[in-house]
């Protein structure tokens, strides 16, 4: 059974850094494309990153997170990242890590989903 | 970026009637492979989204058959044949042509 588990949301200052973590299980995770996307409160579906297969050939970033947030992965460990630096209120939301499906771009799982709250 | 444009953004419908949502792509989503990027997900209360439909019209495993997805181009239309009480959620489309991926607003269904 494919399986995608967030951790390392929270509560965090304007300005200041979180880790997020998606351990992977079920499937051969060094074989996938893996994205992380974002819905604010109340709001719709907003993606934010994806990451080559191979963790080191190909990354890509939404324009409001570019600069501010680091896709990464360890295939050795089954783990997707991604750090956010520089937070804002706007950064406020549910952070999903979704896996493509092979040679398509659809998502075809997605993780439960973890609450990073940007507030004073 | 591509704009996805779903309308109703809420429907509420009758067990056992049909229910139809509409999502337009500013651009074409028509690869010169002859795919169509254009996918469907529901996102239930309280859960994460998960894929109903791909490529236009291909039911993911496990999707009831009374779902069906249509369109072409830039116009595309999810259908539910007899809505189900188990269907209530946002449903929200998805273009897989281009970066940025870009979702609909959404559309809340709720039973009557």
């Amino acid at each position: 059974e494919v399986q995608l588990v967030e951790s390392g949301g929270g509560l965090v200052q304007p300005g200041g850094s979180l880790r997020l973590s998606c351990v992977a299980s079920g499937f051969i995770f060094s074989n996938y494309w893996m994205h992380w996307v974002r819905q604010g409160p109340g709001k719709g579906l907003v993606w934010v990153s994806r990451i080559h297969s191979d963790g080191g050939s190909s990354t890509s970033y939404a324009d409001s997170v570019k600069d501010r947030f680091t896709i990464s992965r360890q295939n050795a460990k089954n783990t997707l990242f991604l750090q956010m630096n520089s937070l804002r209120a706007e950064d406020t939301g549910v952070y999903y890590c979704a896996r493509a499906a092979d040679g398509y771009n659809y998502f075809d799982y997605w993780g439960q989903g973890i609450l990073v709250t940007v507030s004073s | 970026d591509i704009v996805m444009t779903q309308t109703p953004l809420s429907l509420s419908v009758t067990p056992g009637q049909p229910a139809s949502i509409s999502c337009k792509s500013s651009q074409s989503l028509l690869h010169s492979d002859g795919t169509t990027s254009l996918y469907w997900y529901l996102q239930k209360p309280g859960q994460s989204p998960q894929l109903l439909i791909y490529d236009v019209s291909t039911r993911f495993s496990g999707v009831p058959d009374r779902f069906s997805g249509s369109g072409s181009g830039t116009d595309f239309t999810l259908k539910i044949s007899r809505v189900e009480a188990e269907d209530v959620g946002v449903y929200h489309c998805m273009q897989g042509i281009q970066l940025p991926r870009t979702f609909g607003q959404g559309t809340n269904l709720e039973i009557k």
